[in-house]
C-alpha cells in the first residue's frame, strides 16, 4: 500500500529535550516535506526536500533540522524543543516538486507533539 | 492580508444542501489551484484542482475559479453529513511554492 508513515503519531515531552519525529514513504517521491498546523493558521511549511541530499527552508524553519540521507526517509528533528512547536504535523511527499507537478501531496497521519 | 484566505466557518449546512466554500488569494500571478479534504484527526487529502477560469466538475464537486476577482470556490451538491471536514484550500503562487488557506469547517446537519 502506498503510504507516507510518521512516528511517533502522538508524543509528550519537556522544554529541551531532543526529539526526531521520523517519515518514510514507499512511493518513490522526489519531493518531501514538513508542515505545521496549528488552529486559525492553516498549514505552514517547515522544511522541504527535492531530493536525496538536497534540503531547503519553509516559512517557519527556526528550531528545527532535518536531513534527507535517503530518498525514502526524511526525519524532522527538534534539537531543543520549546513550548511553542506544540504543534499537529504532517510529513508529505509528491512525486515531483509541486512547482512543477500538479501540486498532489500525499501526506501522513500526521504527528501530535506537545512540549511542556 | 493571507496570501490565502478562508472564512474558518463553521458552514453549516443541512443534508442535501449545496454547501459553497470560499477561497481569495493574493498573488495575480497563481496558476493553480488546490481543495483539499480534511477530516477531523485525519491528514488532508486531495479532492480537486483546477487551473483555468471557469467550473470542473467532479461528481458532487464542483470546483470554480474566477482568476481576474482572485477566488476559487467548492460546491459540492447534495450534501451528506460524511462530507463533514475542514476544506482546505492551496494556491500555488508565482514562485511555484504552495500555499495553504486557515481551512473552513463544513457540518451537514442530517
Amino acid at each position: 500500500e502506498a503510504q507516507v508513515t510518521q512516528n511517533p503519531r502522538y508524543l509528550i515531552t519537556v522544554t529541551g529535550k531532543k526529539l526526531t519525529v521520523t517519515c518514510s514513504q514507499n512511493m518513490n517521491h522526489e519531493y518531501m516535506s514538513w508542515y505545521r498546523q496549528d488552529p486559525g493558521l492553516g498549514l505552514r511549511q517547515i522544511y522541504y526536500s527535492m531530493n536525496v541530499e538536497v534540503t531547503d527552508k519553509g516559512d517557519v524553519p527556526e528550531g528545527y533540522k532535518v536531513s534527507r540521507k535517503e530518498k525514502r526517509n526524511f526525519p524532522l528533528i527538534l534539537e531543543s524543543p520549546s513550548p511553542n512547536q506544540t504543534s499537529l504535523y504532517f510529513c508529505a511527499s509528491s512525486l515531483r516538486d509541486p512547482r512543477g507537478s500538479a501540486g498532489e501531496l500525499f501526506f501522513g497521519e500526521g504527528s501530535r507533539l506537545t512540549v511542556l | 492580508q493571507k496570501e490565502v484566505e478562508q472564512n474558518s466557518g463553521p458552514l453549516s449546512v443541512p443534508e442535501g444542501a449545496i454547501a459553497s466554500l470560499n477561497c481569495t488569494y493574493s498573488d495575480r500571478g497563481s496558476q493553480s489551484f488546490f481543495w483539499y479534504r480534511q477530516y477531523s484527526g485525519k491528514s488532508p487529502e486531495l479532492i480537486m484542482f483546477i487551473y483555468s477560469n471557469g467550473d470542473k466538475e467532479d461528481g458532487r464537486f464542483t470546483a470554480q475559479l474566477n482568476k481576474a476577482s482572485q477566488y476559487v470556490s467548492l460546491l459540492i451538491r447534495d450534501s451528506q453529513p460524511s462530507d463533514s471536514a475542514t476544506y482546505l484550500c492551496a494556491v500555488k503562487g508565482n514562485t511555484g511554492k504552495l500555499i495553504f488557506g486557515q481551512g473552513t469547517t463544513l457540518q451537514v446537519k442530517p
